[in-house]
């Protein structure tokens, strides 16, 4: 009964792979983001998806492609991939875009890139 | 440039005391803010939140305080206990942005038996 839920937990692979993480909510939330904790602990904004249609994307490499097949499920794909990609990735999702609703977060993903 | 900072890497504090964690934000545009608290390989947890009308929000035995002219706000634990021990983060979100939240880097918070 996991509120967001993102696998794999744990993705280790070579430099130059393409990999992907998924994440469902069954909150039946309108927005999901994804995140990125670096390695100096700060949680920073990659993208938010509202209902399918893309509302943010902060200056991210565009190797990282998002794609939201419908409102549940935010999925993260990335291409030839680096050293500094190595980081824990977060899902999490809200209501909506409006109003003060809080994030509900996934229990992240450790990216190790070899 | 970090608009949410928390200066205090770690705390520790003996249970049953008080817990204060401190955070600061330089955008005027901040209006709602959010503790989460986050266990080892576990995602961060919404633990309370404060809309920038208010200047406090109590919830059991966490209450946030906010002050705007200072753009500080505070966490209180009370009475601590050793199952809080965990990273707390501050976050904030702006008024009429999409709604991302910016965090701050987090405080490793020990409550000692």
């Amino acid at each position: 009964d996991t509120a967001v839920s993102q696998t794999p937990k744990y993705l280790v692979t070579q430099m130059g792979n393409d990999k992907s993480i998924k994440c469902e909510q069954n909150l039946g939330h309108d927005t999901m983001y994804w995140y990125k904790q670096d390695s100096k602990k700060f949680l920073k904004i990659m993208f938010s998806y509202n209902n399918k249609e893309l509302i943010i994307n902060e200056t991210v490499p565009n190797r990282f492609s998002p794609k939201s097949p419908d409102k549940a499920h935010l999925n993260l794909h990335i291409n030839s991939l680096e050293l500094g990609d190595s980081a824990v990735y977060f899902c999490a999702s809200s209501p909506r875009t409006g109003g003060n609703q809080p994030q509900h977060f996934g229990d992240g993903t450790r990216l190790s890139i070899l | 440039d970090q608009q949410v900072k928390q200066n205090s890497p770690s705390l520790s504090v003996q249970e049953g005391r008080i817990s204060i964690l401190n955070c600061d934000y330089t955008n005027s545009m901040f209006d709602y803010f959010l503790w989460y608290k986050k266990y080892p390989a576990e995602g961060p947890t919404f633990l309370i939140s404060i809309s920038s009308i208010k200047d406090k929000n109590e919830d059991g035995r966490f209450t946030v305080f906010l002050n705007k002219s200072a753009k500080h706000l505070s966490l209180h634990i009370v009475p601590s206990q050793p199952g809080d021990s965990a990273v707390y983060f501050c976050a904030a979100r702006a008024s009429g942005s999409a709604r991302q939240l910016t965090f701050g880097s987090g405080t490793q918070l020990t409550v000692l038996p």
